[in-house]
């Protein structure tokens, strides 16, 4: 399961600023992990992934770290818009699951201008 | 349009009666999968396939059933054995069963008992 110490269910920044989402994945042995964005009533949209051979990704305007020494996955937005307000999964795969994704609880993300 | 396709978007269903979700993909992606969210929480998965005429139970499959005859297609049953069903089901695919990348989502059908 997650770390409550490391994930945070909500939250809120202002427009302009950069924001960080954590997630604790749960499996050591996971090798790779992905980034969605779910606003309310959708399906989840791909935002960027990351193989367990890199520890960092960059897409347009986020950055993906990894650090597997204590199993911690975060998402970096830079200049975070309103756009940007939704619920952020991450979710990791193991061999156990084939190629199944599995996710952690999320965080709401509220962007205010 | 290359995509899924979830149907019906809203599902009503009285206690004790089996309902079929829909879902179709033209991507022509081999593996599928569905998974189950409640308000609030994250996606918990029910099944996947990862090629025609095989599938594999996910961690809340009890009270589900699935079948892949077409490698486009991915019903899911939800049956009278499910004590709660009531939640939002997301159908997904990806493109390589052997390679991991990213899953492409439906966009959902919110299924309530009444």
């Amino acid at each position: 399961g997650e770390s409550v110490g490391l994930h945070l269910p909500t939250l809120s920044v202002q427009e302009g600023d950069n924001s960080i989402i954590n997630c604790a994945y749960s499996n050591s042995a996971s090798d790779y992990f992905i980034w969605y964005k779910q606003e309310s009533g959708k399906g989840p949209q791909f935002i960027i992934d990351i193989r367990s051979n890199m520890d960092k990704r960059q897409g347009q305007r986020v950055t993906v770290l990894l650090n597997k020494t204590v199993k911690h996955l975060s998402l970096q937005i830079a200049a975070t818009q309103p756009g940007d307000s939704a619920v952020y999964f991450c979710a990791e795969n193991y061999a156990q699951a084939g190629t199944a994704l599995i996710f952690g609880k999320g965080t709401t993300l509220s962007v205010s201008s | 349009d290359g995509g899924i396709t979830q149907s019906p978007k809203y599902l009503f269903r009285k206690e004790g009666q089996n309902v079929t979700l829909s879902c179709e993909q033209n991507l022509n992606h081999d593996a599928m999968y569905w998974y189950r969210q409640d308000p609030g929480q994250g996606l918990r998965l029910i099944y996947y396939s990862q090629i025609v005429n095989d599938f594999q139970k996910g961690d809340i499959a009890e009270g589900y059933s699935v079948s892949r005859e077409k490698k486009e297609s991915f019903p899911l049953t939800v049956t009278s054995a499910q004590k709660n069903p009531t939640a939002f089901y997301l159908c997904a695919s990806s493109m390589n069963p052997e390679v991991n990348t990213e899953a492409f989502f439906g966009q959902g059908t919110r299924l309530t008992v009444v």
